[in-house]
């Protein structure tokens, strides 16, 4: 079965412009988790989405947001883009919303802000 | 708060020696505890979990992982690594939040494994 699929794998943005980055689950999965990975803060939770309700948040700026639609996939979107915001942005999904399965990682897309 | 320490950052050990990767965590109620590896190139991958019952855990590709609760501890061992086995092993651990739950990562220990 497909994996996670994050679009687009590459972005070039400009400090103070906007972004929008899309994930696509594995089929059946419900629950989408997004995580900022970067080589001096490892991977840094943003949020949960289940059943299109934001179940938890990390300690991000409120530039960062994301919805989930009925159809699980997921959406982050980052506003007024900083230098510091060039990362791997990873989604992972996982079947239900219990932390017993674990998560299942799409390639990430890898945003660069000049 | 969750929070979860990986003691070394950078391992580097010749094929068929023994890996143990340390991992401790700090979280008030129930967890579930993870180990993810990602191989040069490649996505991040489950390696193995616990979330009850034994705790020796069995995962892919001959690791396993011992859950301590007294230490807070998940550590990581292969009795012979292999040098395919070069990657970044992450540990996490995910405790039931109102409303929801998060996984939080280490900061990872990337392994090399000189052939």
């Amino acid at each position: 079965k497909a994996g996670v699929t994050q679009t687009p794998r590459y972005l070039i943005k400009t400090r103070g412009q906007q972004v929008t980055l899309s994930c696509s689950p594995i089929s059946g999965h419900r629950s989408v988790s997004w995580y900022q990975q970067t080589p001096g803060q490892g991977l840094q939770f943003l949020f949960e989405y289940f059943s299109e309700t934001q179940r938890n948040k990390g300690n991000f700026p409120g530039r960062f947001s994301g919805r989930q639609f009925s159809n699980s996939r997921s959406e982050m979107n980052v506003s007024t883009l900083e230098l510091g915001d060039s990362a791997l942005y990873l989604c992972a999904s996982s079947p239900a919303q219990t932390a017993n399965y674990g998560y299942t990682f799409g390639s990430g897309t890898r945003l660069t802000v000049v | 708060a969750q929070s979860v320490s990986q003691h070394n950052h950078h391992v580097i050990l010749s094929e068929a020696a023994s890996l143990e990767l340390g991992c401790n965590y700090s979280y008030g109620g129930t967890v579930n505890l993870f180990w993810y590896v990602q191989y040069p190139g490649q996505h991040l991958q489950l390696l193995l979990k616990y979330f009850s019952g034994d705790p020796l855990v069995k995962g892919i590709k001959g690791f396993e992982a011992e859950f301590i609760k007294s230490k807070f501890s998940f550590n990581l061992r292969k009795p012979s690594v292999q040098w395919s086995d070069t990657a970044e092993y992450f540990c996490a651990v995910s405790g039931v939040n109102t409303g929801g739950f998060k996984t939080i990562f280490g900061a990872g220990t990337r392994l090399f494994v000189k052939a």
